[in-house]
């Protein structure tokens, strides 16, 4: 079983829709959750970070944990054309981090 | 800030040729540092992390290797590519005892013709 288990999509929504991202894991030993955000033919840059349970909320960006179910979600609201990347969860203790593989987004104006 | 200067962007090469990336930092001192590939489909797949000069780890064995001759300094290397080492290398950075995540340089997408 991968450590970190995320749906590649694609993932095609309307522009100004909620978009729903998730990702679940196996290690229990995760003690902070982050999402990343790759724009094609670029590097993952770091979108939000949240340690343990709980919401994190950073402009139109929602990231949750739930670590009792072992579950990763990442929400856009009013999504936008410029939203449209690949989304990578991820999971880590001790400095190491596991990546899921991504779930490719594509917002249509 | 912390920066990954990671050259070339594109790289077309043939098949059984050498290979060297390259991935220097800038901002921080005693990164750990690591090459990713990313191939479609298959996510991240880590193939070294060095926690400091000249300590390489390997996750997976193949042709490529790893060294890190300066502690902001960290390369890809291989004597003869594969068609199969096509992909798009990351190379990435995080701080020795910190849990705040990973930069990403800006990747280098190598075809091996």
């Amino acid at each position: 079983q991968k450590e970190v288990e995320q749906d590649p999509g694609p993932l095609s929504v309307p522009e100004g829709a909620i978009v729903s991202l998730n990702c679940t894991y196996s290690n229990s030993a995760f003690q902070y959750f982050m999402w990343y955000r790759q724009y094609s033919r670029k590097g993952p840059e770091l979108l939000m970070y949240t340690y343990s349970s709980g919401n994190k909320e950073d402009g139109r960006f929602t990231a949750q944990v739930d670590k009792s179910s072992k579950y990763i979600s990442l929400f856009i609201r009013d999504s936008q054309p410029s939203d449209s990347a690949t989304y990578l969860c991820a999971g880590g203790s001790q400095g190491n981090l596991i990546f899921g593989k991504g779930t490719k987004l594509s917002v249509k104006p | 800030s912390q920066t990954i200067h990671q050259w070339p962007a594109t790289l077309v090469q043939p098949v059984g040729s050498p290979l060297s990336l390259e991935c220097t930092v800038e901002g921080t001192s005693n990164p750990n540092l690591y090459w990713y590939r990313q191939a479609a489909g298959r996510g991240l797949q880590l193939l070294f992390y060095s926690v400091g000069i000249g300590q390489i780890s390997s996750e997976v064995p193949q042709n490529l290797s790893a060294s890190r001759p300066q502690d902001r300094q960290f390369i890809l290397s291989s004597k003869k590519l594969l068609l199969s080492d096509s992909g798009f290398y990351l190379c990435a950075l995080s701080k020795s005892g910190r849990d705040e995540g990973y930069t990403f340089g800006s990747g280098t997408r190598l075809t091996v013709v």
